[in-house]
C-alpha cells in the first residue's frame, strides 16, 4: 500500500533533549516536505526536499534540521528542543516538486515540557 | 508564490452542495490550483486540482474562473463526514507551499 509513514504518533519530551521524528515513503516520490501545525494557525511549512542531498527551508525553519541521505527517508530533527515546539507535525511527499498531489502521513503530537 | 484567501469558516446542511471559494489572484499561467482537506487531526487528504478548465472526480467538482484568479470547491451533496478543514493551495515551483488557515466547513443535520 502506498503511504507516507511517520513514527512515533506521540511523543512528551523534555527541554534540551534531542529527538528525531522519522518519515519514510514507498512510492518512489522525489519531493518531501515537513509541516508543523499550532491552533488558529494552519499548516507551516517547516523544510522541504525536492531530491536526496537537496534540502531547502520553508517558512518556519529555526530550531529544526533535517536530511535526505536516501530518498524514501527524511527524518526531522530537534536538537535542542523547547516549549514553543510543542506541536503537531506532519511529513509529506509527492511524486515531484511542481503540480503533484501530495501524500500526507498520519501525524505526530509532539509535546516538549 | 502565489498566496490563496479563503473564508475562515461556513456552514452548509445535510444533502445540500458545499461551495467553498479561494482567491488566488497572484497565481501565474502555468500553477495549479490544489484542494485538500484535513478531517480533525488527520494528515491532509488530496480532493481535486486543476489548471484553467473545470474538474470534477468522484469526490468533488472544481470551477476555475477564467482569468484564473479564483476557483470554487463544490461537493454536491454534502454529509456530515464532509466536515472539515478545506484548504486551496498553489505550489509554486520554488517547492514552498503555503497551506494558510483554510476554510472550516461545518455540515449541519
Amino acid at each position: 500500500e502506498a503511504q507516507v509513514t511517520q513514527n512515533p504518533r506521540y511523543l512528551i519530551t523534555v527541554t534540551g533533549k534531542k529527538l528525531t521524528v522519522t518519515c519514510s515513503q514507498n512510492m518512489n516520490h522525489e519531493y518531501m516536505s515537513w509541516y508543523r501545525q499550532d491552533p488558529g494557525l494552519g499548516l507551516r511549512q517547516i523544510y522541504y526536499s525536492m531530491n536526496v542531498e537537496v534540502t531547502d527551508k520553508g517558512d518556519v525553519p529555526e530550531g529544526y534540521k533535517v536530511s535526505r541521505k536516501e530518498k524514501r527517508n527524511f527524518p526531522l530533527i530537534l536538537e535542542s528542543p523547547s516549549p514553543n515546539q510543542t506541536s503537531l507535525y506532519f511529513c509529506a511527499s509527492s511524486l515531484s516538486r511542481v503540480n503533484e498531489k501530495l501524500f500526507f502521513g498520519s501525524g505526530t503530537q509532539l509535546s516538549v515540557l | 508564490d502565489a498566496k490563496t484567501t479563503q473564508p475562515p469558516s461556513m456552514d452548509c446542511a445535510e444533502g445540500r452542495a458545499a461551495n467553498l471559494p479561494c482567491n488566488h489572484s497572484t497565481i501565474s499561467g502555468n500553477e495549479y490550483v490544489y484542494w485538500y482537506r484535513q478531517i480533525h487531526s488527520q494528515g491532509p487528504q488530496y480532493i481535486i486540482h486543476g489548471l484553467k478548465n473545470n474538474e470534477t472526480n468522484e469526490m468533488a467538482s472544481l470551477i476555475i474562473t477564467e482569468d484564473r484568479k479564483s476557483s470554487t470547491l463544490i461537493l454536491p451533496h454534502a454529509t456530515l463526514r464532509d466536515t472539515a478543514v478545506y484548504y486551496c493551495i498553489v505550489p509554486s515551483n520554488t517547492g514552498k507551499l503555503i497551506f494558510g488557515q483554510g476554510t472550516t466547513l461545518q455540515v449541519k443535520p
